[in-house]
């Protein structure tokens, strides 16, 4: 059981490459998010999917696209980096629904440098 | 809008001391659920404990309880007898109808543990 899994751990970009960050969920979870982390600003979300076949912006979502493939796998797409997108990514997991009680289960975590 | 304010970037306490983390949140919602993550140097995020706006006590998870004062809008996380292991980021995180149930964090809080 791997819980949520991230790939690369992670990467070093120049701007204007593009990549995708890979996160896949083992535990039949239907809510899926994507987080940023920088320093002095906590994580901010980026874009989330609350079931399979849904996807909505968060509150950074400018330069990234997602795609939620199936119900384990959610991708999130930098088409063109920036160094501004120097961050540290968390993809995040939930059963889903109506609930303020469920916590959410984090990926390890993808660190991710824009030259 | 939600928001959640934690005002102190750094803290120190004496190993074996209880230290109080400070967290405040806004919201118009009269229901809603309040976390508490743990962030070790190794980056991964650690739930501790959570609280939801109608619970009566306040919640206590081993050596993490969780001061709740609804009228004040506070949701301050406890940690009795400080260990070195303790010493790590901690972040207080929202979720409530208003934000569509997304999660909401703070700025985090950096806890150093002296021995």
């Amino acid at each position: 059981n791997a819980g949520v899994t991230q790939t690369p751990k992670f990467q070093v970009l120049k701007t204007g490459q593009s990549m995708t960050l890979q996160c896949a969920q083992d535990m039949n979870h239907n809510s899926m998010y994507w987080y940023r982390q920088d320093p002095g600003m906590g994580l901010r979300l980026i874009y989330y999917s609350a079931s399979e076949g849904t996807t909505d912006k968060g509150e950074v979502p400018n330069g990234y696209n997602v795609s939620r493939l199936n119900k384990r796998e959610f991708s999130l797409r930098l088409e063109s980096a920036a160094p501004s997108q120097t961050s540290v990514y968390f993809c995040a997991t939930r059963l889903g629904g109506l609930s303020f009680a469920e916590t959410q289960y984090f990926g390890p975590g993808t660190r991710l440098l824009v030259l | 809008a939600q928001k959640i304010t934690q005002t102190q970037p750094g803290m120190f306490v004496q190993e074996k001391e209880a230290v109080t983390l400070d967290c405040t949140y806004d919201t118009s919602d009269q229901s809603y659920g309040l976390f508490w993550y743990k962030q070790p140097s190794s980056g991964e995020m650690i739930f501790l404990i959570y609280q939801g706006s109608y619970d009566e006590q306040n919640a206590t998870e081993g050596r993490y309880s969780l001061n709740f004062q609804k009228a004040r809008k506070s949701a301050n996380l406890v940690i009795s007898a400080s260990q070195l292991g303790d010493s790590a980021m901690y972040f207080c995180a929202m979720r409530g109808y208003t934000g569509g149930f997304k999660t909401i964090f703070g700025a985090g809080t950096r806890l150093f543990v002296k021995a």
